[in-house]
């Protein structure tokens, strides 16, 4: 499985919009980029997921370079609602239904 | 809808005590997981069912975590002797189908601290 790499911590202001950039160097070609957000006390949902190039949906969007190693989870307009961990998770769609995480970035948004 | 829910929430237990956790996935959900998640860090694999079937179970820690879906629906996570190191949340998904394609549907997740 293709190993991620995201920052531990990042602070932000309501109003402002974040980027939370994710590494995985090792990246198959049938692995897909899938985020998640997980709030204190609550079981991670899902947020995005793609292959390439631009996802977006109503919550966020999804940017990812035509090398597909790395990938940024754009969030606009956070409010302190925001405040959690995110998730990068990478894999192939067709090996197996488990996810696996790795320690996540938390956000933090201020007023 | 419902969602995924667990219960108990919160759950109490002394060192060799045995424990078991319920899983009420969403109804029609196919496929069903369990998860373990310590403090500070993300969550980890350890059970998957396809209905009734167990199809992976590489992730129990030990021979004392069983689960159980007799049914196809109910999941039930049971840990016998427990052990300190076996506080953590532990966390219930579902999805429609398999595949990662399906969106996986977590519940709340039970606390367990072993005491």
């Amino acid at each position: 499985l293709a190993k991620t790499t995201q920052p531990i911590s990042m602070d932000s202001y309501e109003g402002q919009e974040v980027n939370i950039t994710c590494s995985h160097n090792n990246i198959a070609t049938n692995d897909y980029i899938t985020w998640y957000q997980q709030f204190p006390s609550q079981g991670p949902r899902f947020i995005i997921q793609g292959y390439k190039t631009k996802v977006t949906n109503e919550v966020a969007s999804l940017f990812i370079p035509a090398d597909r190693k790395s990938s940024t989870l754009s969030l606009p307009r956070v409010s302190l609602s925001d405040t959690a961990v995110y998730y990068c998770l990478v894999g192939d769609r067709g090996a197996g239904n488990m996810l696996t995480f790795g320690g996540g970035t938390r956000l933090m948004v201020k007023p | 809808g419902a969602g995924v829910s667990q219960s108990p929430r919160y759950k109490v237990a002394k060192r060799g005590q045995d424990v078991a956790l319920r899983c009420d996935p969403i109804s029609g959900h196919v496929s069903l997981f369990w998860y373990q998640q310590a403090l500070g860090q993300g969550p980890e694999f350890l059970t998957y069912f396809q209905n009734e079937a167990q199809l992976d179970k590489s992730g129990l820690p030990s021979d004392r975590f069983f689960a159980e879906r007799p049914e196809g629906s109910v999941s039930t996570l049971k840990i016998q002797r427990t052990q300190q190191e076996d506080s953590a949340v532990y966390l219930c998904a579902s999805s429609l189908r398999e595949g990662l394609e399906y969106e996986q549907y977590f519940g709340p997740g039970t606390r367990l601290t072993v005491t």
